[in-house]
């Protein structure tokens, strides 16, 4: 089945720092990435859509500029945490669709906790 | 806008069967309904799809009424291992659209 890997799945930084997480596809080929983040005790809220070799589409009230995306390959897609502030902390989880199908279950990482202290 | 409508828990025995209703009364005719479910700390884990059929696979089944406003998700032997939040989403099936998460059903199974 399809697989995705995101890593790190715990992270700790400073604030004013950046974080990068990654999130790869390892069997297949993923022209499109989701990134989530999930507060505690709440639904994950979609942060932007990933295309391949092209710009990532954010979700109204996320800050591009804050929540950088780079999905350079068909299986590797990034997430930068910026100046990461402590209400930055939060768990991140991102998602994949093979690139052949159009009507499949969504794969998702593992998700990365980040803590901003 | 919410288009799914679930309980925001819900208890089971072990063993017995578990069966998790959802709202979606005003889904299309080219929209499916997905189930996930997440594991505390965990990214969530697809479990069923279906777009008029009932559907089985060897996690779950799901029923969908005839008018498709409204189905189950039903988890014939429940474990302790299912307790999780489930997620009831519809969904167009096209490419690069986004699973879009309600609040879900809270599942505690217990012995």
């Amino acid at each position: 089945g399809a697989v995705v890997s995101q890593h790190p799945s715990r992270v700790i930084c400073k604030s004013g720092t950046s974080v990068k997480i990654e999130c790869r596809s390892l069997d297949f080929q993923a022209t499109t990435m989701f990134w989530y983040r999930q507060f505690p005790k709440q639904s994950l809220m979609l942060m932007a859509t990933s295309n391949e070799g092209s710009k990532a589409t954010y979700e109204q009230g996320v800050e591009k500029d804050k929540f950088l995306i780079n999905h350079a390959s068909l299986t590797l897609s990034t997430l930068t945490v910026t100046s990461a502030h402590p209400e930055d902390s939060s768990f991140y989880i991102c998602s994949a669709l093979p690139g052949n199908s159009t009507n499949y279950g969504y794969t998702f990482g593992s998700g990365t906790r980040l803590t901003v202290v | 806008d919410a288009k799914t409508t679930q309980p925001p828990s819900m208890d089971c025995a072990e063993g017995r069967a578990a069966n998790l209703p959802c709202n979606h009364s005003t889904i299309s005719g080219n929209e499916y309904v997905y189930w996930y479910r997440q594991i505390h700390s965990q990214g969530p884990q697809y479990i069923i799809h279906g777009l008029k059929n009932n559907e089985t696979n060897e996690m779950a089944s799901l029923i969908i009424t005839e008018d498709r406003k409204s189905s189950t998700l039903i988890l014939p032997h429940a474990t302790l291992r299912d307790t999780a939040v489930y997620y009831c989403i519809v969904r167009t099936n096209q490419a690069g659209t986004a699973l879009i998460f309600g609040k879900g059903t809270t599942l505690s199974v217990s012995s």
